[in-house]
Parts: C-alpha cells; sequence; structure tokens
C-alpha cells in the first residue's frame, strides 16, 4: 500500500518570502500521480499542483512550484513571495495511475502554514 | 467554490439519531466520493461512486450508509454513530476514468459532532 508522509506539522514564513513543505512517500508503482492541496481555514480543499510521474520537468504553477525527486520519493512544495491569503493547511497527496486504483487519492497528515505579516 | 456543495455545514447529533449529510456536484462528473477528515490524522476515503454504482467501500462501519440516486447527487446516511465518528466529512467529484485531468473537486464539509 501507499503511504505519503508529511514530517513537518506546523511550519512559518514571513510575508514575501520562500518556504518549502516536505512531502515524502512511499510506492512500488513506476506511473502515478502526485498533488498539493490546499485547506483554507474554513474553506474548501482545493488543487494546487500536481505532478506526473514520468514526466521529469517539476511543475510551475505562478508562485508555486515542486522539487519532484522520483528516485528518493520525495516531492516538497515552493511557495515563493509567500502571501497571507496562502496560509492554510497544506496536504501532499499521491494517486496511481494503473486502472481500477486511479480513483483513490491517498494524503499525508498535512502541515499548516502560517503566513506572519 | 460552488462546484461542489455540502449540507448542513455543522451537525451535532446524539448516538441514537439517525441524520444524513448531502452532497451535489454542479461540474457534470460522473464520480463521488466521501472522506472523514479527523484532526491530526490524513483523510480518509470511505466511499466510491462511479457512475451511481458504488465502487469501493474502505472497510467503514455499517452505521454509515452511502447512496448515489444520480451523478449529481450524494448521501451520506447516519445511524446509531460512536463519539469517535465526530469529524469533518468531505466530499468530492471527479471525471471518471481519471487520467491526470480528472482531479477531485471538493466540497467544504459537514462538521459532525457526535454526543
Amino acid at each position: 500500500a501507499q503511504t505519503v508522509t508529511q514530517s513537518q506539522p506546523e511550519m512559518s514564513v514571513q510575508e514575501a518570502e520562500t518556504v518549502t513543505l516536505s512531502c515524502t512517500y512511499d510506492t512500488s508503482e513506476s506511473d502515478y500521480y502526485l498533488f498539493w492541496y490546499k485547506q483554507p481555514p474554513s474553506r474548501q480543499m482545493i488543487l494546487v499542483i500536481r505532478q506526473e510521474a514520468y514526466k521529469q520537468q517539476n511543475a510551475t504553477e505562478n508562485r508555486f512550484s515542486v522539487n519532484f525527486q522520483k528516485a528518493a520519493k520525495s516531492f516538497s512544495l515552493k511557495i515563493s513571495d509567500s502571501q497571507l491569503g496562502d496560509a492554510a493547511m497544506y496536504f501532499c497527496a499521491y494517486r496511481s495511475a494503473r486502472s481500477g486504483s486511479a480513483r483513490q487519492l491517498t494524503f499525508g497528515s498535512g502541515t499548516q502554514l502560517t503566513v506572519l505579516p | 467554490e460552488t462546484g461542489v456543495t455540502q449540507t448542513p455545514r455543522h451537525l451535532v447529533m446524539g448516538m441514537t439519531n439517525k441524520k444524513s449529510l448531502k452532497c451535489e456536484q454542479h461540474l457534470g462528473h460522473n464520480a463521488m466520493y466521501w472522506y472523514k477528515q479527523s484532526a491530526k490524522k490524513p483523510l480518509e476515503l470511505m466511499f466510491v461512486y462511479s457512475l451511481e454504482e458504488r465502487v469501493e467501500n474502505n472497510s467503514v462501519p455499517s452505521r454509515f450508509s452511502p447512496e448515489c440516486p444520480n451523478s449529481s447527487h450524494l448521501f451520506l446516511h447516519l445511524h446509531t454513530l460512536q463519539p469517535e465518528d465526530s469529524a469533518l466529512y468531505l466530499c468530492a467529484s471527479s471525471q471518471d476514468p481519471q487520467g491526470l485531468a480528472g482531479e477531485q473537486y471538493f466540497g467544504p464539509g459537514t462538521r459532525l459532532t457526535v454526543t
């Protein structure tokens, strides 16, 4: 079974600075997808960024980028120029690309990010 | 944020009550999910419906009973719950079968407290 580990329960960053959230995962599969979701307080969980395992190039979405290290099974999220609205719980998630297993997202336990003004 | 809606947003119920959670998606998706989110624990997938057929049931106690009458609506019927069932219950939807574009869209959740 796949597992996703987020070793930082809480992180804080100064506004306009850069922060990196860590995520590692364990799988025996070679083809899969990885995601970072953001859950602001009392608001809906939304997808921040996603990565296909077969792509070597790291995904980027505006101020959000990932460092995907497939051999190390690491998938960290970098937030540049942090804004107050980035404060949220961030979840790393894994999804198999294998038919029949492709629906289940396996989540990490989350990292609570605080942005300091 | 209105793609997936959930009602009620908050629910307090006794252990002998029967209640239902409702989820509705307005995205034209054909797969829907129930997740349980407890404090300091990863989200746990409970049920998956694809084309109104239950395709996954992750060893969830029978006091939780899902229902999917059509591709836009999903219910979670609750009865004789335990205090440890108190959690945030999240609904999600996606287009199935999923490629990378089949990301899951989440509702705001129902905060359930069992007294």
